[in-house]
C-alpha cells in the first residue's frame, strides 16, 4: 500500500525517558514533516525536511530532535520525556511545491506518566 | 501576527447543507487549504484555493475572497459520515512549505 506510515501507534513511557518515532512514506515525496497536536486539537508543525535538509524549525524544545536519512525517512528522537510532551504526533509529507496537500501518517498517541 | 479564526463547534442535520467559515490574518498568503479529520484520525486533504471564488468538489465546496480574509466550506447532502473536525490553513508567501493551521470546527451531523 502507498501510504505515510508510523511506529508506534502508542507510546506510554515515563518521565525522563528518551523514545523514538519513525516516519516513512513511499508516495516518492521530497518533504517530510512532524506535527504535534494536543489535546485541544491544534496542530503544531514542528519540523520538515525538504531532500533530507532541515527547511522549518519551530520553536521546540531542543530536547526534540528530528533526523532524516533519506528523503522517504523521518524519525523524530525526544529526550527527557515531560509530562506536557503527552500528544498525538503526525508525520506527513508533499510533492515539490505541492505542499498545501499532505499526506498525514496515522499518528503516534504519546502518554508521559 | 497569524491568526485563523473557525467556529469552535456546529451541529447540523442528515440531509442538509451546512457551512464552516474560517477568517485568517496573515503576512503574506499563497493558498488557504481545508481538511477533514475523523476523531482519532489523521487529517486528510479536502480542498485548495488561491484564487478568489467558489471550488466544487462533488458534496464539498470551498469559497475565497483574499480581500476579506475569508473562506468558508460548504458541505451538502450531510451524511453521518461527515461528523468530524474540519480544519482551515493558510500557506505564507515563500518556499518554507509552511501552513498556519485553524484549530478546527467540530462538526456533528445528527439523524
Amino acid at each position: 500500500d502507498t501510504a505515510v506510515s508510523q511506529t508506534p501507534k502508542y507510546l506510554v513511557t515515563q518521565m525522563g525517558n528518551d523514545k523514538s518515532i519513525k516516519c516513512e512514506q513511499n508516495l516518492g515525496h521530497d518533504t517530510m514533516y512532524w506535527y504535534k497536536q494536543d489535546s485541544k486539537k491544534f496542530l503544531k508543525i514542528m519540523f520538515s525536511y525538504n531532500n533530507k535538509e532541515l527547511i522549518i524549525n519551530e520553536t521546540v524544545p531542543n530536547r526534540f530532535s528530528p533526523k532524516s536519512p533519506d528523503k522517504a525517512h523521518l524519525n523524530l528522537h525526544i529526550n527527557s520525556l515531560e509530562l506536557g510532551d503527552s500528544a498525538v504526533y503526525f508525520c506527513a509529507s508533499s510533492q515539490g511545491d505541492r505542499s498545501w496537500e499532505q499526506y498525514f501518517g496515522p499518528g503516534t498517541r504519546l502518554t508521559v506518566t | 501576527g497569524q491568526n485563523i479564526d473557525q467556529p469552535t463547534e456546529m451541529t447540523a442535520t442528515e440531509g442538509a447543507i451546512v457551512q464552516i467559515n474560517c477568517t485568517y490574518q496573515t503576512s503574506g498568503f499563497n493558498g488557504l487549504f481545508w481538511y477533514q479529520q475523523h476523531a482519532g484520525e489523521a487529517p486528510t486533504f479536502l480542498s485548495y484555493n488561491v484564487l478568489d471564488g467558489l471550488e466544487e468538489k462533488g458534496r464539498f465546496s470551498s469559497f475565497l475572497s483574499r480581500s476579506k480574509g475569508y473562506s468558508y466550506l460548504l458541505l451538502k447532502e450531510l451524511q453521518m459520515k461527515d461528523s468530524a473536525s474540519y480544519l482551515c490553513a493558510v500557506k505564507n508567501a515563500g518556499n518554507n512549505r509552511k501552513l498556519i493551521w485553524g484549530l478546527g470546527t467540530s462538526l456533528a451531523v445528527n439523524p
